[in-house]
């Protein structure tokens, strides 16, 4: 059974750097075809994709975010890791990481978080 | 970056009856084996959002036959049959042919 998990601050302050983590089970990042990819939905506006890490270790993000996202993958605590430097206010919103099937002539996130709301305030 | 279009973007349904939404991408989404990487997701209030069709046409595991998708190149649609209560919520069309994901601007669909 897979699940996944997102965890870290309710409250940031901007400047700061967000850190959000993706506990996972049911399932290895090394297999092949598997990825897991973040996911964000502002107050009252649609889902956007931020980034992804492949089983190969291959990531991709987001260019509207403008360089300020790293993702990370801790293979001995079946993590996936988000980094968002330099916050603002616009990055408030719900965060979901999802486990995405990317094999060959496939693709889609069948599994996702509960999601984790962050507020970025002073 | 391909533009992901929805339309409408509110959908008020009567129980029984049939609803189709429109998606359009900015680009082909095929690829070379003549799939089109075209996702469909439903985000009810206060949950996840839930994978609905992938491929543009296949049905997920667990959804229900009400729910299909069709659809090639640039031009999709989600059709549900028979609409039921359970059914309301955000839809939300992704393209997953290349990075960086988009999403369609969402469908509020929500019982009349």
């Amino acid at each position: 059974q897979i699940t996944l998990r997102e965890s870290g601050p309710t409250l940031v302050k901007p400047t700061q750097t967000l850190t959000l983590t993706c506990t996972f089970s049911g399932f290895s990042l090394s297999t092949s075809g598997v990825a897991v990819g973040w996911i964000r939905q502002p107050p009252g506006k649609a889902l956007e994709w931020l980034a992804l890490i492949y089983w190969n270790d291959d990531k991709r993000y987001s260019p509207s975010l403008k360089g300020r996202l790293t993702i990370t993958e801790d293979t001995s605590k079946d993590q996936v890791v988000l980094t968002v430097t330099n916050v603002d206010p616009v990055d408030t919103g719900t965060y979901y990481c999802a486990h995405m099937d990317s094999r060959v002539n496939t693709g889609y996130f069948d599994y996702w978080g509960q999601g984790t709301l962050v507020t970025v305030s002073s | 970056d391909i533009v992901m279009t929805q339309s409408p973007l509110s959908l008020p349904v009567t129980p029984g009856e049939p609803a189709s939404i429109s998606c359009r991408s900015s680009e082909s989404l095929l690829n070379s084996n003549g799939d089109s990487y075209l996702d469909w997701y439903l985000h009810k209030p206060g949950q996840s959002p839930q994978l609905l069709i992938y491929l543009g046409s296949h049905r997920a595991s667990g959804v229900p036959d009400r729910f299909s998708g069709s659809g090639s190149g640039t031009d999709f649609t989600l059709k549900i049959s028979r609409v039921e209560a359970e059914d309301v919520g955000v839809y939300y069309c992704l393209q997953v042919l290349q990075t960086p994901f988009t999403f369609g601007p969402g469908t509020k669909v929500d019982i009349k």
